[in-house]
């Protein structure tokens, strides 16, 4: 069965960091291009990050550059995102999906940045 | 940066009906890369249609999307109880891969 599964999220004051990590299973992750997409509470999808499976490029929304990393661990079959100088506006449900076809998306883990 | 504005913001109608969906790119959407997601309380977002036309795995058929460069359509031919939802288009090939602010279907 493939299954992607966050973990990671919580609580963080802001100015701090926070590593969110992604579990695939069922497929290898190397062979997919990845993206995170949040979600702030109450509003709509924001996508913020992408890996290319092959090419290992990557790609950042405006709002997230600079602060955040997407990599993966290819013998943990992992993909990641470390998030640092977070902001109370980086508060959201964070989801690791595949780039499109397949669809394969987690369920998401919530990062509430507040003091 | 293209930019996706999707009408209406709510659309109420009634189990059986059908809805028409719109999302309008600010700029043309190269080779179509155009995507629809529907979201219902509490889930992760789902695939329904990729490359402005193409159902995902496992979607209905009253799911139909088309148009070309800047103006898409989602049309649900006959709505059923569980299509009462949150949709959004995407945009995609060309980085940033951009999200539409979402059209809510409720329930008239």
């Amino acid at each position: 069965e493939v299954q992607l599964v966050e973990s990671g999220g919580g609580l963080v004051q802001p100015g701090g960091s926070l590593r969110l990590s992604c579990a695939a299973s069922g497929f290898n992750i190397n062979d997919f291009n990845m993206n995170w997409v949040r979600q702030a509470p109450g509003k709509g999808l924001e996508w913020i990050s992408y890996l290319g499976g092959t090419s290992g490029g990557t790609y950042y929304a405006d709002s997230v550059r600079g602060r955040f990393t997407i990599s993966r661990d290819k013998a943990k079959n992992s993909l990641f995102l470390q998030m640092n100088s977070l902001r109370d506006e980086d508060t959201a449900v964070y989801y690791c999906a595949t780039y499109i076809i397949p669809a394969y998306w987690g369920q998401g883990t919530l990062v509430t940045v507040s003091s | 940066e293209i930019v996706l504005t999707q009408s209406p913001g709510t659309l109420s109608l009634s189990p059986g009906e059908r809805a028409t969906l719109s999302c309008r790119a600010s700029q043309s959407v190269s080779s179509s890369y155009l995507a629809w997601y529907q979201q219902r309380p509490g889930q992760a977002p789902r695939l329904l249609i990729h490359t402005t036309s193409r159902r995902a795995t496992g979607v209905p058929d009253r799911f139909s999307g088309s148009g070309s460069g800047t103006d898409f359509t989602l049309t649900i031919s006959r709505l059923e109880p569980e299509d009462f939802a949150v949709y959004y288009c995407q945009k995609y090939g060309t980085p940033p891969f951009t999200f539409g602010p979402g059209t809510k279907v409720d329930i008239k």
